[in-house]
């Protein structure tokens, strides 16, 4: 299996425009799971899915931010306008609450994304 | 807020040695897990605990969880050069599976 893919990798890009994040998660898992890390906020939780459909969006800081999950293989993380503050390390993450190995999610290698 | 703060922040060991986190948390768990990251990369599963369970081995890892005083530990033992990241214990506490983390303990082994 390829594991949870982002893209892009990184994304530089200027205050005011607008970034798109992209995650395709393994394949047969019913969940996932938007993060955002920081070296002052750490590992934050700002909305999650299960079956394509978002569960809990009130980790998302503010309205600029948006989320969604068209189909199980494919789901996107928007923030129109971009601020600097919102430059960070941004992670998708899948589980699958069908195995014995309910609970654990599996992590992309995340997208840093720098707004100057 | 974090549910989970790791001790220490940071910690400095020489190869070989063992390696030990603690994680303390604040309210009841459904169950509590370990992650590793190395610089650079998305976080990796290392073990699961339940709260039910007192401990668990994997390997070379040790984990142990007292619900009594909330918290948990990691033992990593005969540290290598390659353990080298930061550890994250995160828990579950509702029926979703959404993980909570706390903030990391950074290590670094020394050849």
């Amino acid at each position: 299996d390829a594991g949870v893919i982002q893209s892009p990798r990184h994304e530089v890009t200027e205050m005011g425009q607008e970034v798109t994040l992209r995650c395709k998660p393994i394949s047969g898992h019913d969940y996932l799971f938007w993060y955002r890390q920081t070296m002052m906020r750490g590992l934050e939780l700002l909305i999650y899915f299960n079956n394509n459909v978002p569960i809990d969006d009130s980790g998302m800081p503010e309205d600029r931010f948006s989320a969604k999950m068209p189909n199980a293989s494919f789901s996107t993380l928007k923030i129109q306008p971009s601020e600097p503050r919102d430059s960070a390390v941004y992670f998708c993450a899948s589980s699958s609450r069908g195995t014995h190995l309910s609970y654990t999610q599996y992590f992309g290698p995340g997208t840093r994304l720098t707004v100057l | 807020s974090q549910q989970g703060e790791e001790d220490p922040q940071a910690l400095s060991i020489q190869e070989g040695e063992n390696a030990t986190m603690n994680c303390s948390y604040k309210t009841s768990i459904n169950n509590l897990q370990w992650y590793r990251q190395n610089s650079g990369r998305g976080l990796v599963h290392l073990i699961l605990i339940r709260s039910n369970e007192r401990e668990k081995h994997s390997g070379r890892l040790r984990v142990t969880l007292d619900t009594s005083k909330k918290s948990s530990s990691l033992l990593i033992t005969a540290s290598r050069a390659a353990d080298t990241a930061s550890y994250f214990c995160a828990t579950t506490t509702d029926s979703w599976g959404k993980l909570q983390f706390g903030a990391g303990t950074q290590v670094v082994v020394t050849p």
